[in-house]
């Protein structure tokens, strides 16, 4: 098993552009999520989702979407980046019917310039 | 909402000791408290945790605690390694396994 991958492993935006953060777990879990970490802060929930077409914000939403149209993906998306998304994004999945662990991905840094 | 806090943000030893780091929550509905470790540029892995209905749990040189009347949970390495030297999270987790994460502290283990 792969376990969580995410594309891309870097990236630089300009003020204002576009992105998707791509996530895809092959453990079949049901919970996934995406969190962002500041330079010296702890993980901030984003959005998460509890099934394929379920998704609701966390507690860091604005600016960003989410979808979740299969159990194996959960894409992130930017609209209109702001350097205050400059951030590393981690995505995590885990399991709904065994321990509540966590699994990340090796995350995505974004500049924002 | 959730808030978790964490203390001592760095906190250096030398090898062989021991090292404690506390965390406090403020939902009394939160069950389920993991440790997990990032070394740079990497990952966090979890490395134990534990569940509102156990008062302490043990894993050979790493142990976690937790007082649910007081609100707080700790985690206990001893013997210390300069490999343990990384950035420690802990967390509270409420519904839907949701994690809310303290701030961070960041070991240094000394030779």
């Amino acid at each position: 098993n792969a376990g969580v991958t995410q594309t891309p492993k870097f990236r630089i935006l300009k003020i204002g552009q576009s992105m998707t953060l791509q996530c895809t777990q092959d453990m079949n879990h049901n919970y996934m999520y995406w969190y962002r970490q500041d330079p010296g802060m702890g993980l901030k929930l984003i959005y998460y989702s509890v099934g394929a077409g379920i998704t609701d914000k966390g507690e860091v939403p604005n600016g960003y979407n989410v979808s979740r149209s299969t159990t194996e993906d959960f894409p992130l998306r930017l609209e209109l980046a702001a350097p205050s998304q400059t951030s590393v994004y981690f995505c995590a999945s885990s399991s709904r019917e065994f321990d509540n662990e966590q699994f990340f991905g090796p995350g995505t840094r974004l500049t924002v310039l | 909402g959730e808030n978790v806090e964490q203390h001592p943000s760095t906190l250096s030893v030398q090898e062989g000791d021991s090292a404690v780091i506390k965390c406090t929550y403020s939902d009394s509905a939160s069950n389920y408290f993991p440790w997990y470790k990032q070394e740079l540029g990497k990952r966090p892995q979890l490395i134990i945790d534990i569940r509102s209905n156990v008062g302490e749990k043990k894993d050979q040189r790493i142990a976690v605690t937790l007082n649910k009347t007081a609100k707080h949970f700790s985690l206990h390495i001893t013997e210390t390694q300069p490999e343990d030297s990384a950035v420690y999270f802990c967390a509270a987790s409420t519904g839907f396994q949701k994690l809310v994460f303290g701030t961070g502290t960041r070991l240094l283990v000394s030779p």
